[in-house]
């Protein structure tokens, strides 16, 4: 049973650039969370996605968006990076039915901006 | 917005000892999550909780959801040496589709 998997592992990028982060929800599951873990803290909520929408979001700028395709994996896009976009960024999976509320964490992706 | 205080910061114990650790909102919280998370790894789900007063356990481990709603407690009994990592409480408040999360409690066990 295949858990939640993300790529790539690290990235690093410039100030201004772009960069497009994927994950695979864990199998069985049709939700996908993204959140913002900076160093020392507990991750931030940036949005879910179901049935290829966006249907919460938290408090991060326009800049992050998002897609999910109909084979339930997502794509988290930053745009115009900033040296504060620096984190971790973790991808979560869960289930519409009983299992909503029971987010299952992918390993994450290291992202630096420079 | 919705804050999670989770205490301690830290805790340093030796191997063998019993741990508690918990987690206050100023708002009612639904349902209370307990994660773990190690280096360069996602947080792990422990234990949920879905009633106010409810507790569950998963091995050594143990959670309560506080009577008020508004606190949550993990407890690990016989602590061993693989139990560190940072234990991070988690929330949903008024959405049931936004998970708010605590700083986080270091947990060194020595060996």
């Amino acid at each position: 049973d295949a858990g939640v998997t993300q790529s790539p592992t690290h990235l690093i990028k410039t100030r201004g650039q772009q960069v497009t982060l994927r994950c695979s929800p864990k199998s069985g599951h049709d939700t996908v969370s993204w959140y913002q873990q900076a160093l020392g803290q507990g991750p931030q909520f940036i949005f879910q996605y179901y049935e290829e929408e966006e249907r919460q979001r938290g408090n991060f700028p326009d800049r992050f968006s998002g897609h999910q395709f109909p084979n339930y994996s997502s794509e988290l896009n930053v745009n115009a990076l900033l040296l504060g976009d620096s984190a971790l960024y973790l991808c979560a999976s869960s289930w519409q039915g009983t299992g909503l509320y029971e987010q299952y964490f992918g390993p994450g992706t290291r992202l630096t901006v420079t | 917005g919705q804050q999670l205080n989770q205490s301690p910061q830290s805790m340093f114990i030796q191997e063998g000892e019993d741990v508690s650790m918990n987690c206050t909102s100023s708002s009612i919280f639904n349902t209370w999550l307990w994660y773990k998370q190690e280096p360069g790894e996602g947080p792990v789900l422990l234990i949920a909780l879905y009633k106010a007063g409810e507790l569950t356990s998963n091995g050594r481990l143990t959670a309560q959801f506080g009577i008020t709603r508004k606190d949550s407690f993990l407890n690990i009994s016989a602590s061993i040496p693989s139990d560190v990592g940072i234990y991070f409480c988690a929330g949903y408040g008024g959405s049931n589709y936004k998970l708010t999360f605590g700083k986080g409690t270091l947990l060194t066990v020595n060996p």
